[in-house]
């Protein structure tokens, strides 16, 4: 049992390049949420998608897209990286998509990414 | 803004129990205390959470004081795996039920 994997563990890209970040769980959990972390900082929450087929932004969306291409996949792209996005970056499911939900949040271990 | 304060670290001796504080003095009613912690910036490893009443599970105990505005999570016999930055954090109902990451606290188990 995997629970969330995010693939690619490291990246580094040019200033302006696109890439995206993909992150699966085979929790069948229907919220998934990516985070990103940045040195000294607590994880602040990119966008999240409460259920298959909806996508939310949180508190640090600029810059960033999402797609949730089914109910076990949800990736992150960045359309033209810029060094402030340097970051590690958290993808994390939880079992209900009711905004009351009690469920915790599982996490991925993560992708580095270093943009230059 | 975190709703939480933490110490910024603690030590604590390997096989001792290991208590670590958390106030949140404006958690609302319907608001859960959730204990996260990292490892070596792995991604945050779920442990326990609450509403009201005291919590248990294989990892650890939590400790909801009755007004809810503080609580202790405690290991019971601490190792120097439990060695890690652990997080308190009170999930809003926005955005998902977001959590809401502050600074955490530095446990270090010393042999």
């Amino acid at each position: 049992n995997a629970g969330v994997t995010q693939t690619p563990k490291f990246q580094v890209l040019k200033t302006g390049q696109s890439m995206t970040l993909q992150c699966a769980q085979d929790m069948n959990h229907n919220s998934m949420y990516w985070y990103r972390q940045d040195p000294g900082m607590g994880l602040r929450l990119i966008y999240y998608s409460a259920s298959e087929g909806t996508t939310d932004k949180g508190e640090v969306p600029n810059g960033y897209n999402v797609s949730r291409l089914n109910k076990r996949e949800f990736s992150l792209r960045l359309e033209s990286a810029a060094p402030s996005q340097t970051s590690v970056y958290f993808c994390a499911s939880s079992a209900k998509g009711s905004i009351y939900s009690n469920q915790p949040q599982h996490f991925g271990d993560g992708t580095r990414l270093s943009i230059l | 803004d975190a709703k939480t304060t933490q110490p910024t670290s603690m030590d604590c001796a390997e096989g001792r129990a290991a208590n670590l504080p958390c106030n949140h003095s404006t958690i609302s009613g319907n608001e859960y205390v959730y204990w996260y912690r990292q490892i070596h910036s792995q991604g945050p490893q779920y442990i326990i959470h609450g509403l009201k009443n005291n919590e248990t599970n294989e990892m650890a105990s939590l400790i909801i004081t009755e007004d809810r505005k503080s609580s202790t999570l405690i290991l019971p016999h601490a190792t120097l795996r439990d060695t890690a930055v652990y997080y308190c954090i009170v999930r809003v109902w926005e955005q998902g039920g977001k959590l809401i990451f502050g600074q955490g606290t530095e446990l270090s188990v010393k042999p």
